[in-house]
């Protein structure tokens, strides 16, 4: 493990369902990020939080729904997706956000299918 | 628009062997560059890069930029099977230090 858990793994969902996935950082970092890394593309930054108050959202669709209740847990509520959404949803941490990406620690992600 | 290009997108080499990777890239206020080795599936840190010149090394690693032509390679030497994994190439800008733009990756596949 990296310090950076995820869970779930994996995950399938039908594009009714609604599903949440969690984000647990214990390296006492500041900034947490969601990316989504599809096959043959590279990361895509989804959302930024520095100290639980999100400072980006990279234009992605209103089904995808960030929640950062502390700065060590990140969640990503899912709801009515499409299946271009299915990919890796990887999970992120830094000290903060002003150092750019130095010592970014990433989770293991959840492959996400949906059906 | 930022840009990251790597290339190769993927290759297969012997044990043994030495590769050598490559990323282009094209940003406003560079920042610095970030190599990444994904095994599985987290992506795990190897290098940042923000001179020119200069020489990072880490076993049979290394890696130098190139600001004024806009690349950075990444030397493997003697590789081993466990190199086996997708290499990123990230660069990052002043203006959104946090934002990492990644390149696609390089697949690399080391055969015994």
């Amino acid at each position: 493990e990296t310090g950076v858990t995820q869970t779930p793994r994996h995950l399938v969902m039908g594009m009714t369902n609604k599903k949440s996935l969690k984000c647990e950082q214990h390296l006492g970092h500041n900034a947490m990020y969601w990316y989504k890394q599809s096959a043959k593309k590279p990361l895509e930054l989804m959302f930024v939080y520095s100290l639980e108050e999100r400072v980006e959202n990279n234009s992605v669709p209103s089904r995808f729904s960030p929640e950062c209740p502390n700065s060590s847990h990140l969640f990503l509520h899912l709801h009515t997706l499409q299946p271009e959404d299915s990919a890796l949803y990887l999970c992120a941490s830094s000290q903060d956000t002003a150092v750019g990406g130095y010592g970014y620690t990433f989770g293991s992600g959840t492959r996400l299918t949906v059906v | 628009e930022d840009k990251v290009v790597q290339s190769p997108l993927s290759l297969v080499v012997h044990e043994g062997d030495t590769v050598t990777l490559n990323c282009s890239y094209e940003v406003t206020n560079f920042r610095s560059l970030l190599w990444y080795k994904q095994e599985k599936k987290a992506p795990t840190f190897l290098f940042m890069l923000t001179s020119s010149g200069i020489e990072k090394k880490s076993g049979r690693l290394s890696s130098i930029l190139d600001k004024k032509e806009l690349f950075s390679i990444l030397n493997i030497t003697a590789t081993q099977t466990g190199d086996s994994a997708v290499y990123l190439c990230a660069i990052s800008n002043s203006n959104s230090g946090y934002a990492l733009n990644f390149g696609k990756g390089t697949s690399l596949l080391v055969t015994p």
